[in-house]
């Protein structure tokens, strides 16, 4: 069974602060990593997506991928309290598919 | 450019019932998803369709049926609705990244 892991939260982080949040993956086979944002009652929505080792920037947020260590990272610089939302992690199978196994998300809440 | 669509937003349904769920985009994409998610479950898949005129049971297919119709139309159908299926289901596309619908928030009684 193809697992992701991420932590449940709720992390709270202060208007201005780094938020931080976590991921590990068990199929050592995987491809592409993904971060989505979902606000309450909202359907997620894409930020960022990485494909190799390293970081990857788009503005505020920035992506981290080790697939030696399994992990995936999203950092939120300057975090704003419209930041604030669950953040879920996704991982692309190596199935000719490519279907998304999604961690279970991790709750952010930024205070003003 | 709507991008995913889903038809309804809200449904309740009795126990017994059917009811199809429709999802189309716009956005020229081989390959669609239909997932449900339930609190502290996360998304899990039900049904995929890598390509036109293909589906594939994902991770709880069970009571659940769907139809690739065209390259556009992807429904997922509750053949007899039970209360374990109430949820939020979402519908997917991707070509590289994979994109929602705005869900629907089904109910069974």
């Amino acid at each position: 069974q193809k697992e992701v892991e991420q932590n449940s939260g709720p992390l709270s982080v202060p208007e201005g602060a780094i938020a931080s949040l976590n991921c590990t993956y068990s199929d050592r086979g995987s491809q592409s990593f993904f971060w989505y944002r979902q606000y309450s009652g909202k359907s997620p929505e894409l930020i960022m997506s990485i494909y190799s080792n390293g970081d990857k920037e788009d503005g505020r947020f920035t992506a981290q991928l080790n697939k030696a260590s399994q992990y995936v990272s999203l950092l939120i610089r300057d975090s704003q309290p419209s930041d604030s939302a669950t953040y879920l992690c996704a991982v692309s199978s190596s199935g000719s598919a490519r279907q998304l196994t999604f961690g279970s998300g991790t709750q952010l809440t930024v205070l003003p | 450019n709507a991008g995913v669509t889903q038809t309804p937003k809200f449904q309740v349904l009795k126990t017994g019932q059917s009811m199809t769920l429709q999802c189309a985009q716009d956005m020229n994409h081989n390959s669609m998803y239909w997932y449900r998610q339930d609190p502290g479950m996360g998304l899990r898949l039900i049904y995929y369709s890598a390509s036109e005129g293909t589906t594939d049971k994902g991770e709880v297919p069970n009571g659940y049926n769907v139809s690739r119709l065209n390259k556009r139309e992807f429904s997922l159908r509750l053949e007899s609705a039970a209360p374990s299926q109430t949820s939020v289901y979402f519908c997917a596309s991707k070509h590289y990244e994979q994109y929602f619908g705005p869900g629907t928030r089904l109910t069974v009684t």
